[in-house]
């Protein structure tokens, strides 16, 4: 079965520097998210991405995120400016035409340690 | 703003026994409501959707229930097997368009053996 697949699985920075966090999502897929999860609270909506631009984005997702899909497979969340608070679970999503009427896809998430 | 919670936290029950999770979300405004399990360390593996339009959701051993207006979800699990245990997140879809998932803090189920 199609999987969405996240690399790396594990990420380490240092405060202040860039991280690009990347997936793979389903290959016939149309919608594009990202979700992270802080240790131990919920998982938290960042930003949904349709037809090549940000179509919702949380409060969260502030100027220092930003989101590309370089090409027609690759999916990447810059965080420009890594603030401890950052460190989190970054999950990719992906979801079909259907929207709806069909599941979101998670990956099996990003670990990011900022130190 | 829409909240989610699931009741309750954590639940330990043998193996073979039947059970149920709940779910609340205080705006019935979704679009559907979803169940993901979650293994420590790992992703969201989607379990159940249910649209808003539907009552319940049924895949083997799982059944899902949705009464959008009084806001609640359960999932019930028969025959229980260790294999069972993870997290259980339960989702609610509230985005106009595209899916912006709101979800529950989960329950933590363990089945002994």
């Amino acid at each position: 079965e199609p999987e969405v697949t996240q690399t790396p699985s594990h990420q380490v920075t240092q405060m202040g520097q860039e991280v690009i966090l990347r997936c793979v999502p389903i290959s016939n897929h149309l919608y594009f998210y990202w979700y992270r999860q802080i240790l131990g609270q919920k998982v938290e909506f960042l930003v949904s991405f349709y037809n090549n631009e940000i179509s919702e984005k949380s409060e969260i997702f502030d100027d220092q995120f930003s989101v590309e899909r370089p090409d027609g497979s690759n999916f990447t969340l810059k965080i420009r400016s890594t603030k401890l608070e950052d460190s989190a679970m970054y999950f990719c999503a992906s979801g079909t035409a259907a929207r709806y009427n069909s599941p979101l896809h998670f990956g099996n998430g990003t670990r990011l340690t900022v130190t | 703003k829409q909240e989610v919670t699931q009741i309750p936290a954590a639940l330990s029950v043998p193996e073979g026994e039947n059970l149920v999770l709940n779910c609340s979300f205080t705006d019935s405004a979704i679009y559907n409501l979803q169940w993901f399990r979650q293994d420590p360390g790992k992703g969201l593996t989607s379990l159940l959707l249910i649209q808003s339009s539907q009552r319940e959701q049924t895949s083997g051993r799982l059944n899902a229930s949705l009464d959008k207006s009084s806001g609640r979800s359960t999932l019930y699990i028969a025959a229980s097997q260790p294999g069972d245990s993870a997290t259980y997140l339960c989702a609610v879809s509230t985005g106009q368009g595209a899916q912006k998932l709101v979800f529950g803090q989960g329950t933590r189920l363990t089945i002994n053996p």
